[in-house]
């Protein structure tokens, strides 16, 4: 049964515009969720996390939104950019650090020039 | 990302052989994890080790061995045993009792002749 899901395999955008990638849990202990970004052949590269006691966290042109009521959190790049095409993996640990994380299976985000 | 070297990138293995991929890191990280990946597919946890000399198992722990007998290294073996080897390894590192996101090494990719 997956604790992590990314229901879209797929996202594209216009340069400039804002993209948002979703991710639902269905964990209740997950307290802790990360966002890696991950180009092909290379190992997935941390960009943002957030902590259950918040509900926003930013960093630069990165936002991650949490919802805890509804176990729902989404990743927010603005403006998006053609660097930013890759695979985005959402993920999450149940003790508040990175002990086991539970990874989605990934949306592929394409920026068009 | 820098300071986590896995070897070779590429890794070809025969039907009935045990294969072992090399994970070093010098960021003097307690924790140290194996994933695989598949095509469309997120990270499953394959063992990670907290502590030297101490290991447990992931999700996917058939068909493959660890040890850790220093803390920078902590190899991986591919058993024959493993019905369905051929994807792409990842190993991590963090620090579990810290809200410390998990970084990458850039991966091991292994397919059977």
């Amino acid at each position: 049964d997956q604790q992590v899901k990314q229901n879209s395999p797929s996202l594209s955008v216009q340069e400039g515009r804002i993209s948002i990638l979703n991710c639902d849990y269905t964990n209740s202990m997950f307290d802790y969720f990360l966002w890696y970004k991950k180009y092909p052949a290379e190992g997935p590269t941390f960009l943002i996390s957030i902590s259950s006691i918040k509900d926003k966290n930013e960093d630069g042109r990165f936002t991650v939104f949490l919802n805890k009521s509804a176990k729902h959190l989404s990743l927010h790049i603005v403006p998006s950019q053609p660097g930013d095409s890759a695979v985005y993996f959402c993920a999450a640990s149940a003790q508040g650090g990175s002990e086991k994380l539970v990874f989605g299976k990934g949306t592929k985000l394409t920026v068009n020039p | 990302d820098g300071g986590i070297t896995q070897s070779p990138k590429y890794l070809f293995r025969k039907e009935g052989q045990n294969v072992t991929l090399s994970c070093e890191q010098n960021l003097n990280h307690d924790a140290m994890y194996w994933y695989r990946q598949d095509p469309g597919q997120g990270l499953r946890l394959i063992y990670y080790s907290q502590i030297v000399n101490d290991f447990q198992k992931g999700d996917i722990a058939e068909g493959y061995s660890v040890s850790r007998e220093k803390k920078e290294s902590f190899p991986l073996t591919v058993t024959s045993a493993q019905k369905n080897p051929t994807a792409f390894y990842l190993c991590a590192v963090g620090d579990p009792w810290s809200n410390q996101p998990q970084h990458f090494g850039d991966g091991t990719r292994l397919s059977i002749l």
